[in-house]
């Protein structure tokens, strides 16, 4: 237990649907990223916040929309998505946003587009 | 080509064993990371170092900047040390390598 959750675990969606992830960390962290997992590829860093100021957007189509409405909680919204987008993504925290800083990863969201 | 490479990319092993799992990069770094995945999906985060050796429990990791080398090593391996092991560098951003799948049977 790493003190991230995210829900839902699994999550089968059309590409008309609109649906979101949910991301909870009660560590204190100040920083929470979004990162997406693909078959056989390295992690991809989506985006991040620092204080619930949206502080990197790594080039990610607008068909996903982050929200962080305070420090604990981190919204991922998904609409109109593409069958490659299919993957897992990943939640995590940290005390602070920057350097040296260790990662805490929830269990991930497993996403599957038809 | 990714700039973090890791080695093997598949591992098995009996139980018991020494596994060593290599991670090569290419680029200039502040800290470099490993990472453990396990099927359920949820990541740990093992070691961040950027010197020197760390040691927690029957894990050791190593790293040797002039060579952009790093190496994590179990000893005594276990069934459930069964996972994706993941190594990240700190380069400005995190750079993660593929992984290495490890399995170790009973």
């Amino acid at each position: 237990e790493t003190g991230v959750t995210q829900t839902p675990r699994h999550l089968v969606m059309g590409m008309t649907n609109k649906k979101s992830l949910k991301c909870e960390q009660h560590l204190g962290h100040n920083a929470m990223y979004w990162y997406k997992q693909s078959a056989k590829k390295p992690l991809e860093l989506m985006f991040v916040y620092s204080l619930e100021e949206r502080v990197e957007n790594n080039s990610v189509p607008s068909r996903f929309s982050p929200e962080c409405p305070n420090s604990s909680h981190l919204f991922l919204h998904l609409h109109t998505l593409q069958p490659e987008d299919s993957a897992l993504y990943l939640c995590a925290s940290s005390p602070r946003q920057g350097f040296g800083e260790k990662l805490f990863f929830g269990s991930g969201t497993q996403l599957s587009v038809l | 080509k990714n700039e973090v490479e890791q080695s093997p990319q598949n591992l098995t092993a009996q139980e018991g064993e020494f596994i060593t799992i290599n991670c090569s990069y290419s680029v200039g770094i502040s800290a470099l990371h490993w990472l453990q995945q396990h099927p359920g999906g949820g990541i740990v985060s093992l070691f961040m170092l950027s010197s020197g050796k760390k040691k927690h429990g029957r894990l050791i990791a190593t790293i040797n900047i002039q060579e952009k080398h790093s190496s994590l090593h179990i000893t005594a391996s276990h069934p459930r040390d069964s996972a994706v092991y993941i190594c990240a560098v700190r380069s400005g951003k995190l750079i993660f390598g593929t992984g290495t799948r490890l399995q170790v049977f009973p």
